[in-house]
C-alpha cells in the first residue's frame, strides 16, 4: 500500500528556514517523480516543486531560489528545504507521487507551515 | 504561464447532474486531471487523463476534454459529493515545467 507521511512543519519567523520531510512506503521514491503542493489557508492548491526520477528539479516562480527539493534514497524520503521564508509561504504542504501524464495519484496528509513573528 | 479557469461555485440538488468546467487555451491538447478535496482532508484524485477513473471512484464521476474546455461531470449527485474540486494539467511549454491547478470550484449539494 502506498503511503506518504509528511513532517517538519511548524511556526517559523519571517526570514527563517524549515525542512519538510515526506516518508514514503509501498514504492521507491527514487524511481518516481515526486512533487510538493501547498495550500494557503482558505485558498486553492498551488504546485511548488517536482523532482524527476532522473534527478532534475523544477520550481514554481514563487519559491525559486529559496526552496530546494531533494530525496534520500536510503531513507526513501523526499525533502523540501525552505529558506528565506515569507508570510505568504504560510500553507499546508503536501507531498505527492506523480504518475504517468503528470497526475498526482497519491498524496500525504499534509503538514502546516506558519510564517509569523 | 498557463492559466486554468474554474467557476468559484456550482450548486445542484441531490440526484441531479453537476458539471464543473475548467477553461484553458487549447486545453484539449493536454491531459486534464481532477481532484476532490473535502474540508480538512488531502485532495483525492477522481478523474485522470481527461476521462479515466482511479480504482474505487464511482462511475458517477466522468470527464471530458475538448477545445478550450474540460468538464468534470458528477451524475446522481449525493450529499457526500459536496467538496472543492480542482482541475490540473502539466505545463511543459516553458524551460521550467510545472503543475498548474485551476482555482477550484466549491460544489454545494442543495
Amino acid at each position: 500500500e502506498v503511503q506518504l507521511v509528511e513532517s517538519g512543519g511548524g511556526l517559523v519567523q519571517p526570514g527563517g528556514s524549515l525542512r519538510l520531510s515526506c516518508a514514503a512506503s509501498g514504492f521507491t521514491v527514487s524511481s518516481n517523480y515526486m512533487s510538493w503542493v501547498r495550500q494557503a489557508p482558505g485558498k486553492g492548491l498551488e504546485w511548488v516543486s517536482v523532482i524527476y526520477s532522473g534527478g532534475s528539479t523544477y520550481y514554481a516562480d514563487s519559491v525559486k531560489g529559496r526552496f530546494t527539493i531533494s530525496r534520500d534514497n536510503s531513507k526513501n524520503t523526499l525533502y523540501l528545504q525552505m529558506n528565506s521564508l515569507r508570510a505568504e509561504d504560510t500553507a499546508v504542504y503536501y507531498c505527492a507521487r506523480v504518475d504517468t501524464a503528470m497526475v498526482a495519484g497519491y498524496w500525504g496528509q499534509g503538514t502546516l507551515v506558519t510564517v509569523s513573528s | 504561464s498557463y492559466v486554468l479557469t474554474q467557476p468559484p461555485s456550482v450548486s445542484v440538488a441531490p440526484g441531479q447532474t453537476a458539471r464543473i468546467t475548467c477553461g484553458g487555451n487549447n486545453i484539449g491538447s493536454k491531459s486534464v486531471h481532477w481532484y476532490q478535496q473535502k474540508p480538512g482532508q488531502a485532495p483525492v484524485l477522481v478523474v485522470y487523463d481527461d476521462s479515466d477513473r482511479p480504482s474505487g471512484i464511482p462511475e458517477r464521476f466522468s470527464g471530458s476534454n475538448s477545445g478550450n474546455t474540460a468538464t468534470l461531470t458528477i451524475s446522481r449527485v449525493e450529499a457526500g459529493d459536496e467538496a472543492d474540486y480542482y482541475c490540473q494539467v502539466w505545463d511543459s511549454s516553458s524551460d521550467h515545467p510545472g503543475g498548474v491547478f485551476g482555482g477550484g470550484t466549491k460544489l454545494t449539494v442543495l
